[in-house]
Order: structure tokens, then sequence, then C-alpha cells
């Protein structure tokens, strides 16, 4: 079945350094994949997402690319704040017929000043 | 503004009592989800909701109900089969027949079983 692998955090970096949590996934067919993002006790948020191999999705600096070739959808930024201390996941969609999201199980991040 | 509300943000529970939390959405979406968040174990889908009227089961219903009787809400019931409860609940939507099938998420419910 379909299933998405991202990094095991906790990831801590100083601000202004460069990010990088990878995500690679297994799917049938042509996925949709996405990276959403939530903050402390709040719900998740769409970050960005791409629909087909070689969409690059990109939002507040974030940038991701569907990669088919490695199946991978790694989410980069070039320089991190300490606002964007959060956990990530990747997911893809649809899971299956009932149309669900299948996320990976989170990338807690700690940006320090 | 449009968007997805869960109610309450924190619900506690006594063992043996059935417990209701609210999602309500004004976005005009057919499919409505909801999710349980455990730490380090991401989101399980727990009920999925395509139209009013029908539900289906997702990969953790065991110990929960729901039901779909207006397309703007979808209330989770945890019911005192559920083994192990406490958790963070979040309800989503979507629309349907897209191939993009973005979700939007709620705030959540923290539910704690006293």
């Amino acid at each position: 079945g379909n299933s998405v692998t991202q990094m095991e955090g906790p990831v801590t970096l100083s601000e202004e350094a460069f990010l990088t949590i990878n995500c690679t996934y297994t799917a049938t067919g042509y996925p949709s994949l996405f990276w959403y993002v939530q903050y402390p006790g709040e719900g998740l948020q769409l970050l960005l997402k791409a629909t087909k191999a070689d969409d690059k999705g990109s939002n507040k600096g974030f940038e991701a690319t569907y990669r088919k070739e490695t199946t991978s959808f790694h989410l980069e930024k070039g320089s991190v704040q300490v606002s964007d201390s959060a956990v990530y996941f990747c997911a893809l969609g649809p899971g299956g017929s009932q149309g669900n999201l299948i996320f990976g199980k989170g990338t807690k991040l700690s940006v320090k000043p | 503004d449009g968007g997805i509300t869960q109610s309450p943000k924190y619900l506690f529970r006594k063992e043996g009592q059935n417990v209701t939390l609210s999602c309500e959405q004004n976005l005009n979406h057919d499919a409505m989800y909801w999710y349980r968040q455990d730490p380090g174990q991401g989101l399980r889908l727990i009920y999925y909701s395509q139209i009013v009227n029908d539900f289906q089961k997702g990969d953790i219903a065991e110990g929960y109900s729901v039901s779909r009787e207006k397309k703007e809400s979808f209330p989770l019931t945890v019911t005192s089969a559920q083994k192990n409860p406490t958790a963070f609940y979040l309800c989503a939507s979507s629309l349907r027949d897209t191939i993009y099938n973005e979700q939007f998420f709620g705030p959540g419910t923290r539910l704690t079983v006293l």
C-alpha cells in the first residue's frame, strides 16, 4: 500500500541555518504530495504541495520538488527563523479509494536564536 | 471567514463515558475526515464521509462512531469501547473528486480520560 517515510526528529538548528527534512514515498499511480506544518497546540496548515513529477511547491521560503525517479519530496529552506519551530508532516494523496491523505510521522524542528 | 471549527478545545472524560467531539465547516466541502494524532505516530484515519448520510471506517474505527446528517457537520463520538482514547483529534475537509486532495484542518480537540 501507499506509505510515507520522513526523517525522524527532533531537528535543532540555529537561526539562519539551512534546513532539509527528507521525505520518501511508496505509491501506485501518480499521487499528489504535500507538506503540512503544525504549530504547538494547533491543527495542521498546508505549507506547500506538488501534483505531478518535477513540480516544485514553494511557500514562505520553503521549497520541495516532486522527484518521481527517487520517490522523494524533501523540504528545504535556505535560512530558518525561530518562528519556523513546529512539527512538519509529509503527506501523499489519495491514500486509497477514500481519498484521504497518508501522513508521515512528523519531524519536530526547533530553531534557536 | 471560511474554515473548520472544532469544539471544545480541551475535553476531559471519565472512564466508561461516551463523549462527542464537534466539527463544523463552512467551506462547502463534500468530504470530511476524522484523524487521531498520538505523539510520534503521525495522523491515523478514524472515519471519513464523502457525502451526506454516508460514511466509511478508516484504519482505526473501533470504539468510535460518527454521523453525517448535514453537509457542514461531522461529529465524532468516542465510546467507552475505545480502550485508549486520550489523544489529539483533528477534523478535516476537502473537495471531492479533485486530483489535489488538499485537506483543510480544524484546530483540534485534546481529549483526556481521567
